[in-house]
């Protein structure tokens, strides 16, 4: 069946440090959103990508989608403590007809050592 | 808060029981969903009501039952659950004309 995943699964940084977190999904998709979900919170909807080698950028943090529209990145420049949480990615395949059916990733947990 | 609201937060209860979730959302979004978060799984999609209408219905044990009164209320009544049905549920909502789905804080469902 149609998946995504994620990795890697956990990362430890030392603050200041970056950290890099890839999606790749079986099929194409039509778009990619980006969630956090902080330690005994709930995800909470970041970004998403739309167009074939998109680049998009919060602040601190980098979000690419690929040309081929099967693989994103998030990229995190210069760790805090605040960005601990974990990262899901999750798209709408092509075929889909709507963003009501998307497919999630595991995630990527990232600890941020001060 | 989110803007999406989830009650009870916590819920603890025996494999006999019979209990709800509550899911309210004033976003004016007119997809509402229930998702199983467990460990080291990726999210679970359970059911998708669009417009109060149930479009999807993702194999799910007869045990877990949706209601939708209306585009802004979403229900899970529980009844006879197992222990491994023990997981954090979330309720989220999304609108089709703009991207993104807001969640709601998720009900802790223990199950002994």
């Amino acid at each position: 069946g149609q998946q995504v995943m994620q990795i890697p699964q956990y990362q430890h940084v030392q603050e200041g440090e970056d950290f890099t977190t890839y999606c790749n999904s079986s099929t194409t998709l039509s778009n990619i959103q980006w969630y956090k979900q902080r330690p005994g919170g709930h995800p909470v909807f970041l970004i998403q990508l739309v167009k074939s080698g998109e680049v998009k950028k919060q602040k601190r943090l980098t979000f690419q989608f690929g040309e081929a529209k099967k693989n994103s990145s998030l990229h995190i420049t210069a760790t805090q403590t605040t960005d601990v949480g974990t990262y899901f990615c999750a798209g709408t395949p092509f075929n889909a007809g709507n963003n009501r059916k998307l497919i999630w990733g595991l995630g990527t947990s990232l600890a941020v050592n001060p | 808060e989110t803007g999406v609201t989830q009650t009870p937060r916590h819920l603890v209860m025996g494999m006999t029981n019979k209990k709800s979730l509550k899911c309210e959302q004033h976003l004016g979004h007119n997809a509402m969903y229930w998702y199983k978060q467990s460990a080291k799984k990726p999210l679970e999609l359970m059911f998708v009501y669009n417009f109060k209408e149930q479009t999807e219905n993702n194999s799910v044990p007869s045990r877990f039952s949706p209601e939708c009164p209306n585009s802004s209320h979403l229900f899970l009544h529980l009844h006879t659950l197992q222990p491994e049905d023990s997981a954090l549920y979330l309720c989220a909502s999304s609108s089709d004309r703009y991207y993104g789905y807001t969640f709601g804080s998720g009900t802790r469902l223990t199950v002994v």
